[in-house]
């Protein structure tokens, strides 16, 4: 079966610097994507990693290794505005979209 | 770029009504959409991949004749939710995706529906 597994919440505080994991296993892999989503909002794109290594778009970097199956998002210099879910969504074989049940990231002052 | 457009925002209608849903693409084709259901603190949950031109595809459990979907063109697909019930009321979300398979999939803003 396919499977993604993420942590289901995480605390950090503001200002600090946070690594939320993601592990898959999923029949082919086409790429990993990382959404955000606020309360009561839809998902908005944050990074999109298909090839090994990091990719840094301001205070958000994903990091990606296909061999472990493995990728996380770090984000950095963390803001209130930063308290949301993480969705980490994996491309499969036949380009579906496996997703991820999120992490609740809880930033305290 | 890459905006989705989704109406109406809210809904709240009595039971057996039927509900339509829009989701459009507003700065780019797209030839595959996607309609997710998601009730309060839970995941995501697909419910139909959308194809320009063809019947949609539905999840295991989603009822087709409760959910029609229509994607008519490149920038449009409908959600229409037949004779709707308390149980239906969730908050539903339309994504689109450009060319392209690997192509992130960008979401609406999500349509609160409430069934009274």
């Amino acid at each position: 079966g396919q499977n993604i597994d993420q942590p289901t919440e995480m605390t950090a505080t503001e200002g600090a610097i946070v690594q939320i994991n993601c592990t898959y296993q999923t029949s082919g892999f086409n790429g990993l994507f990382w959404y955000q989503q606020h309360a009561g909002e839809a998902p908005t794109f944050l990074s999109y990693n298909v090839l090994d290594g990091l990719e840094e778009k301001g205070r958000f970097s994903s990091f990606l290794s296909r061999s472990k199956g493995y990728s996380y998002l770090l984000l950095k210099e963390l803001q209130m505005k930063d308290s949301a879910s993480y969705l980490c969504a994996v491309v499969d074989s036949n380009y579906q979209l496996i997703w991820g049940a999120g992490t609740k990231l809880i930033i305290k002052p | 770029g890459a905006v989705v457009s989704q109406h109406p925002s809210w809904v709240i209608c009595k039971s057996g009504t039927s509900v339509k849903i829009e989701c459009r693409s507003l700065d780019f084709q797209a030839t595959t959409m996607f309609w997710y259901r998601q009730f309060p603190k839970q995941s995501l949950m697909l419910m139909a991949t959308s194809n320009e031109g063809s019947k949609a595809t539905y999840e295991q459990g989603v009822e087709k004749d409760k959910f029609l979907i229509n994607h008519a063109s490149l920038t449009l697909s409908t959600l229409t939710v037949t004779s709707a019930h308390p149980e239906d009321s969730s908050f539903y979300i339309c994504s689109a995706r450009d060319r392209g398979e690997a192509q992130p999939q960008h979401f609406g803003d999500g349509t609160r529906l409430s069934i009274l």
